[in-house]
């Protein structure tokens, strides 16, 4: 069974610039979770999707925004790009809500420049 | 807000040698996760643990979910090259469908 898939791997933005993330759970899980991960303040939380809709978000600003499609496949966007936005931004994914078992994909390193 | 803190925050061993390492918290878990991570990769699910006192392994791998419901163990066995890696403890936030994680533990064994 494939893995979760993230899509870029790499992003180099500029300031001001907004980017979107994409990401395919693993086939038959319903759940979207992503996180942001920095050497500075480690893995947070960010927000998570289930039957497409947004059921919990973490401490973020406005600027970061997500969303799930029908197929389960989801989407993060950060607008007006920060230097402090360059992480690797994590999806993961599990069967349903409730389920604390997460896979993560392998990430997209984001670089704001 | 609850928080997860691990010990030790790194560790330099041999090939072979047994490690061992611990997540305490000042709240209650009633699920207990252990990750690894390697250089690019996202985090890798070793093993879940959902009760108390619960001792499960993974190959080399053990884990505990302490009694107490605030601790968990990990320790690795005969330790070999590939263990290398940063491991995470994680735990669901209560009330929420969301995951908190220790700082991590970066484990290098030297040849």
């Amino acid at each position: 069974k494939a893995g979760v898939t993230q899509t870029p791997r790499y992003l180099i933005k500029t300031r001001g610039q907004q980017v979107t993330l994409s990401c395919s759970p693993i086939s038959g899980h319903r759940s979207v979770s992503w996180y942001q991960q920095t050497p500075g303040q480690g893995l947070q939380f960010l927000f998570e999707y289930f039957s497409e809709t947004q059921r919990n978000k973490g401490n973020f600003p406005g600027r970061f925004s997500g969303r799930q499609f029908s197929n389960s496949r989801s989407e993060m966007n950060v607008s007006t790009l920060e230097l402090g936005d360059s992480a690797l931004y994590l999806c993961a994914s599990s069967l349903t809500a409730g389920d604390y078992e997460q896979y993560f994909g392998p990430g997209t390193r984001l670089t704001v420049t | 807000g609850q928080q997860l803190n691990q010990s030790p925050q790194s560790m330099f061993i041999q090939e072979g040698e047994d490690v061992s390492m611990n997540c305490t918290s000042s709240s209650i878990f009633n699920t207990w996760l252990w990750y690894k991570q390697d250089p690019g990769e996202g985090p890798v699910l070793l093993i879940a643990l959902y009760k108390a006192g619960e001792l499960t392994s993974n190959g080399r791998l053990t884990a505990q979910f302490g009694i107490t419901r605030k601790d968990s163990f990990l320790n690795i066995s005969a330790s070999i090259p590939s263990d290398v890696g940063i491991y995470f403890c994680a735990g669901p936030v209560q009330g929420a469908q969301k995951l908190v994680f220790g700082q991590g533990t970066r484990l290098t064994i030297n040849p």
